[in-house]
């Protein structure tokens, strides 16, 4: 049973416009919530996290909201480039154990 | 610094060899793991370790072995390749303590293929 889910495969965005990259988790034990991003042949690299006591994280460009309710977390890119093109994971932490979604491929278009 | 370092970025086996993947860190961290990556499963974890001499199964265990003489080093067994060992493995490694600042640095990658 997956316990992070990312529903959507992959998603399409025009360069200049809002990404938003969606997560779902089941367990409400989670404490931190974290986001990679993976470019082909390369490793994953650690893009933003979030703690379960906040809702909202904010980075650059880069922000993730955490609706601890509906147990969701969201990775908003604005504006999106070109260079956001990757696979990006959502990831969440509890005690010792770091579990993994299946990924969303992004592609911005220009 | 060269950060996790893993080798061979390729390889092509035949069902039933045997190969390691080697991991290499300079970071001095004390966790290490190997994940898989496989189409519409993300990352799941096969083995980890938490200090030279300790290591621990993952998820996804079965088929693999590992070792942790050293701080530095992680490297991972397939004793008996078979093709649903096919998959592109990632090292990672982080200090002790698990949190949301304290996060995973991965390697490159090492694309398997079992034919």
């Amino acid at each position: 049973d997956q316990q992070v889910k990312q529903n959507s495969p992959s998603l399409s965005v025009q360069e200049g416009r809002i990404s938003i990259l969606n997560c779902d988790y089941t367990n409400s034990m989670f404490d931190y919530f974290l986001w990679y991003k993976k470019y082909p042949a390369e490793g994953p690299t650690f893009l933003i996290s979030i703690s379960s006591i906040k809702d909202k994280n904010e980075d650059g460009r880069f922000t993730v909201f955490l609706n601890k309710s509906a147990k969701h977390l969201s990775l908003h890119i604005v504006p999106s480039q070109p260079g956001d093109s990757a696979v990006y994971f959502c990831a969440a932490i509890t005690p010792g154990q770091l579990t993994f979604g299946s990924g969303t491929q992004l592609t911005v278009l220009p | 610094n060269a950060g996790v370092t893993q080798t061979p970025k390729f390889q092509v086996l035949k069902t039933g060899q045997s190969m390691t993947l080697q991991c290499a860190q300079d970071m001095n961290h004390e966790y290490m793991s190997w994940y898989r990556q496989d189409p519409g499963m993300g990352l799941r974890l096969i083995h980890y370790s938490v200090g030279a001499g300790i290591t621990d199964q993952g998820e996804v265990p079965n088929g693999y072995n590992v070792s942790r003489s050293t701080t530095e080093d992680f490297p991972l067994r397939l004793l008996s390749a078979a093709p649903s060992q096919t998959s592109v493995y990632f090292c990672a490694s982080r200090d002790r303590q698990l949190d949301g600042a304290n996060v995973l640095t991965f390697g490159a990658g090492s694309r398997l293929t079992v034919l």
